[in-house]
């Protein structure tokens, strides 16, 4: 099965920074790569796919990049609606597996 | 607008069964791919199954291979889970989840709120 692992597991931040998550998979998955964002006791949102094409509805301050298997989301000007926990996914190849988590924090 | 209803959770014994629904509306059930995602308690996200919109390809995560099984009825618009010889590590919050098929490169765009199972004694 292919690992997905991001960092950090947590992050603390201001509104109005700039930040960015990462993501590493034990093997390349070409851009098959998607992020989630999720809100305590919510179902989870989707944000990205395809590496770096955002769902619908979703904001530009939102952006994916990155290829093989070194991903990053990056997410500018935080907002207090924005502080929540993202998951990365990869659905290259069965089983699909997911990050552990980035917590992302008000500072 | 696009709604997934997941039903059917609930609290159920060591090595018993249960069946999870997932009602879709708003949309072509039957030109979607479909998912089950779960989450236990306090920990993170773990994909279950799919089932391609024909029900021609269907995959498992190793953790349920043998005891779920995932089949859908698109007249009926509807997604089911059949979950049997549940253990406690099947606790969590099942979420179901569809997946745009006809664009390759795409994948899980909406979610249900979820429903929950519980194995205990």
């Amino acid at each position: 099965d292919i690992q997905m692992t991001q960092s950090p597991s947590s992050l603390s931040a201001s509104v109005g920074d700039r930040v960015t998550i990462t993501c590493r998979a034990s093997q390349g998955i070409s851009n098959y790569l998607a992020w989630f964002q999720q809100k305590p006791g919510k179902a989870p949102k989707s944000l990205i796919y395809a590496t770096s094409s955002l769902q619908s509805g979703v904001p530009s301050k939102f952006s994916g990049s990155g290829s093989g298997t070194d991903f990053t989301l990056t997410i500018s000007s935080l907002q207090p609606e924005d502080f929540a926990t993202y998951y990365c996914q990869q659905y290259n190849t069965y089983p699909y597996t997911f990050g552990q988590g980035t917590k992302l924090e008000i500072k | 607008e696009v709604q997934l209803v997941e039903s059917g959770g609930g609290l159920v014994k060591p090595g018993g069964s249960l069946r999870l629904s997932c009602a879709a509306s708003g949309f072509t059930f039957s030109s979607y791919t479909m998912n089950w995602v779960r989450q236990a308690p306090g920990k993170g996200l773990e994909w279950v199954s799919s089932i391609s919109s024909s029900s021609n390809f269907i995959y498992y995560a190793d953790s349920v291979k043998g005891r779920f099984t995932i089949s859908r009825d698109n007249a009926k618009n509807s997604l089911y889970l059949q979950m049997n010889s549940l253990r406690a590590g099947d606790t969590a919050m099942y979420y179901c989840a569809r997946d745009p098929e006809v664009v390759v490169t795409a994948t899980i765009d909406y979610w249900g709120q979820g429903t929950l199972v519980t194995v205990s004694s």
